[in-house]
């Protein structure tokens, strides 16, 4: 079966220092990836999403990035953080009826 | 406007049924889904519904499909207080493309 992995579970980094995110998939080949970030518990807010290695779509422009340097790897990075970049972070790949599934997310509190 | 609309809140009470209500705005897409997002946690897919289909029941969950109206509904039999969640719409409109989501519904489940 197929799993989605994303850490680390919490994060607490100062304002300027650096981010890297990385979410895995087992189970599955050449799946769609796709980061989020949800503020508050509430909406998601779709911020990359890669159809196969090297392809990255970037929905909107900020102050992160995306890569995706094997087949089932996904990261998200950022040179400098902004206290704007507070927010859980979610990872999903997306399966034969385009629905997506979900990893556990990522807590990030920017100081 | 947005693209797929929910209530933010529902209260019920425990035993009784829910229905989260959504509307959406592109009449091609394919398919329409649920899921469920407990406190701290990733998006967990309850079910998802063909366009060409009216509705749709997986043990306490029923969904019902409007197309002409492009209305979504999710009805929640004999709720507990387990089902206390926020409840995400979402649609796909086409393909690989990703899916959109709705802000979401947080229902309260009083004992």
């Amino acid at each position: 079966s197929q799993t989605i992995h994303q850490w680390p579970a919490t994060l607490v980094q100062p304002v300027g220092s650096p981010l890297s995110l990385e979410c895995t998939v087992e189970g599955t080949s050449n799946p769609n990836l796709y980061w989020y970030r949800q503020a508050a518990g509430r909406g998601l807010q779709l911020l990359f999403y890669s159809v196969g290695i090297g392809q990255i779509s970037s929905e909107v422009p900020q102050n992160l990035s995306a890569s995706r340097p094997q087949d089932r790897q996904f990261i998200l990075s950022s040179k400098k953080l902004l206290l704007s970049d507070s927010g859980f972070y979610l990872c999903a790949w997306s399966g034969v009826y385009n629905e997506q599934f979900f990893g556990p997310g990522t807590r990030l509190t920017v100081l | 406007g947005e693209d797929v609309e929910q209530s933010l809140f529902l209260s019920v009470r425990e035993g009784d049924s829910s229905v989260i209500n959504c509307t959406y705005t592109d009449s091609s897409s394919t398919y329409l889904y649920w899921y469920k997002q407990e406190p701290g946690a990733g998006l967990q897919l309850l079910t998802y519904i063909f366009s060409n289909m009216d509705m749709k029941q997986d043990q306490r969950l029923t969904v019902l499909l409007n197309k002409k109206d492009k209305h979504l509904s999710l009805r929640i039999a004999d709720t507990q207080t387990g089902d206390s969640a926020i409840y995400f719409c979402a649609e796909s409109k086409s393909g690989n493309t990703p899916l959109v989501f709705g802000k979401g519904t947080r229902l309260s489940v009083i004992a």
